[in-house]
């Protein structure tokens, strides 16, 4: 069965340093998603990414965050400076059309920023 | 006013019982109502999904959406252990997903 991957599983960083979070979303599908969810918190939304553009974004997806599909295959996530709010799991998601009760979902990285 | 409540629980039954996990939104707006299903550590896995008022049945599991109410439920059959995660309704449709906090069940054998 086909699936969302996200690699790593783990991320440590510190406070400050650039972080980049991949997926590989699954090989036909169009568009694009990261979420993210803060321990004991709601997975909250932050971007969808489309025909290599952002279609919509939320009020989290500041100028620290940016996304970019290098390749055919890799989606990534880059923060560009850490900060500890920042730790959470982030969920790449994928679907074929621009519906998101379409949308697969990765096993989610942690990132945990000390 | 948050988008979309739910109870956090934890919510704990018996094997075979039903279960009721319900949730209020606020946005009138809304079109589509999902079910996710999240294991611990996990990413969600959508259940079903209805459009607008009604219900849709899925084995043991049925979405039901009062529009009237902004108020969405999903019911559990026979539940079994292998049903014990969290489970989030959401929401959305297009691009944006907006979920509620999850209930996390747990079910007894």
């Amino acid at each position: 069965e086909p699936e969302v991957t996200q690699t790593p599983s783990h991320q440590v960083t510190q406070m400050g340093q650039e972080v980049i979070l991949r997926c590989v979303p699954i090989s036909n599908h169009l568009y694009f998603y990261w979420y993210r969810q803060i321990l004991g918190q709601k997975v909250e939304f932050l971007v969808s990414f489309y025909n290599n553009e952002i279609s919509e974004k939320s009020e989290i997806f500041d100028d620290q965050f940016s996304v970019e599909r290098p390749d055919g295959s890799n989606f990534t996530l880059k923060i560009r400076s850490t900060k500890l709010e920042d730790s959470a799991m982030y969920f790449c998601a994928s679907s074929v059309v621009d519906m998101n009760t379409e949308a697969f979902f990765g096993q989610g990285t942690r990132l945990t920023v000390v | 006013q948050k988008e979309v409540e739910q109870d956090p629980g934890p919510l704990s039954v018996p094997e075979g019982a039903i279960v009721s996990l319900n949730c209020t939104y606020s946005n009138s707006a809304f079109q589509y109502f999902m079910w996710y299903r999240q294991y611990s550590r996990k990413g969600p896995e959508l259940l079903m999904y209805t459009y607008s008022s009604g219900n849709k049945e899925d084995g043991r599991f049925t979405a039901q959406v009062d529009k009237s109410s902004k108020y969405i439920s999903l019911f559990i059959r026979d539940s079994q252990p292998s049903d014990s995660a969290t489970y989030l309704c959401a929401t959305g449709g297009y691009q944006k997903v907006t979920f509620g906090i999850g209930t996390k069940l747990q079910v007894i054998p």
